[in-house]
C-alpha cells in the first residue's frame, strides 16, 4: 500500500462540517482511496472508498483531486458519536498478495 | 447476515502461559486477517490466510502462528506469553481482495499477568 500522511488528531463542535485530509503523494495508478473508522474497543469498519472526483454515501464525502495525491474525507455534521479513530488506505490490492495495512490514523474528538 | 465472530471477548492468562483465539469470518468469506493493537504501536498487521493458505504475514515472532480451517474458521496461537502481548486482537475477513471489503470482528482482549 502507498505510504499515506494524516493529522494525528483533530477537534471538532457538536454540527459542524469536518475534513480530514489525507496526503498519498505516490498513489498508483491502479490505487484507491479507502477510509475506515473505528471506534473505541471495536474493530475498523469501512465507510467509504473512491478512485477520483467526488464519492459520496449515507456517512461520508471523499473528494478526491485530479492529481490524486490527496484526498479529503468530510463528515457532515458531526455528533458526538462521531468520535473515534479515522484510516486512510490507499492501494491496490488486487492481486491480494499485499496486506491491509493500517497506520496511526486521525483521532477525531467531537465536543458537545 | 451474520458478522465476524471472535471468542473469546476477554482472556487473562499468565506470562509463560499460551493461548488460542478463534475466529468466524462471514459466511462466503474466505480471507481472514488478524491485527493486534496496542495503545503504542496502534494496528499492527499479523497475517493473513486465504483458502486455508497463509498469504501474507507480518513482522512478529514465532511465538504467534495461525491456521484456518477448511470451513474458513480461523486460529491463532500465541505461544510463551510475555507482559507486551497484552492486546486486543481483532480478526477481519473479506469476500475478496480489494481494501473496501474488510470486515472486523469486536476483538479478543488479552490481559497476560
Amino acid at each position: 500500500l502507498a505510504k499515506t500522511t494524516q493529522p494525528i488528531s483533530m477537534d471538532s463542535y457538536e454540527g459542524q462540517e469536518v475534513n480530514i485530509t489525507c496526503s498519498h503523494n505516490n498513489i498508483a495508478t491502479n490505487d484507491y482511496i479507502t477510509w475506515y473508522q473505528q471506534f473505541p474497543s471495536q474493530g475498523p469498519r469501512f465507510i467509504i472508498q473512491g478512485y477520483k472526483t467526488k464519492v459520496t454515501n449515507e456517512v461520508a464525502s471523499l473528494f478526491i483531486p485530479a492529481d490524486r495525491k490527496s484526498s479529503t474525507l468530510s463528515l457532515p455534521r458531526v455528533s458526538l458519536s462521531d468520535t473515534a479513530v479515522y484510516y486512510c488506505l490507499v492501494g491496490d490490492r488486487s492481486s491480494g498478495n499485499t496486506p491491509l495495512v493500517f497506520g496511526k490514523g486521525t483521532r477525531l474528538s467531537v465536543i458537545a | 447476515k451474520a458478522g465476524v465472530t471472535q471468542t473469546p471477548r476477554y482472556l487473562i492468562k499468565t506470562r509463560g502461559q499460551q493461548v488460542t483465539l478463534s475466529c468466524s469470518p462471514i459466511s462466503g468469506h474466505r480471507s481472514v486477517s488478524w491485527y493486534q493493537q496496542t495503545p503504542g504501536q496502534g494496528l499492527q498487521f499479523l497475517f493473513e490466510y486465504f483458502s486455508e493458505t497463509q498469504r501474507n504475514k507480518g513482522n512478529f515472532p514465532g511465538r504467534f502462528s495461525g491456521r484456518q480451517f477448511s470451513n474458513s474458521r480461523s486460529e491463532m496461537n500465541v505461544s510463551t506469553l510475555e507482559l507486551g502481548d497484552s492486546a486486543l486482537y481483532l480478526c477481519a475477513s473479506s469476500w475478496g481482495t480489494g481494501l473496501n471489503g474488510y470486515t472486523f470482528g469486536s476483538g479478543t482482549r488479552l490481559t497476560v499477568v
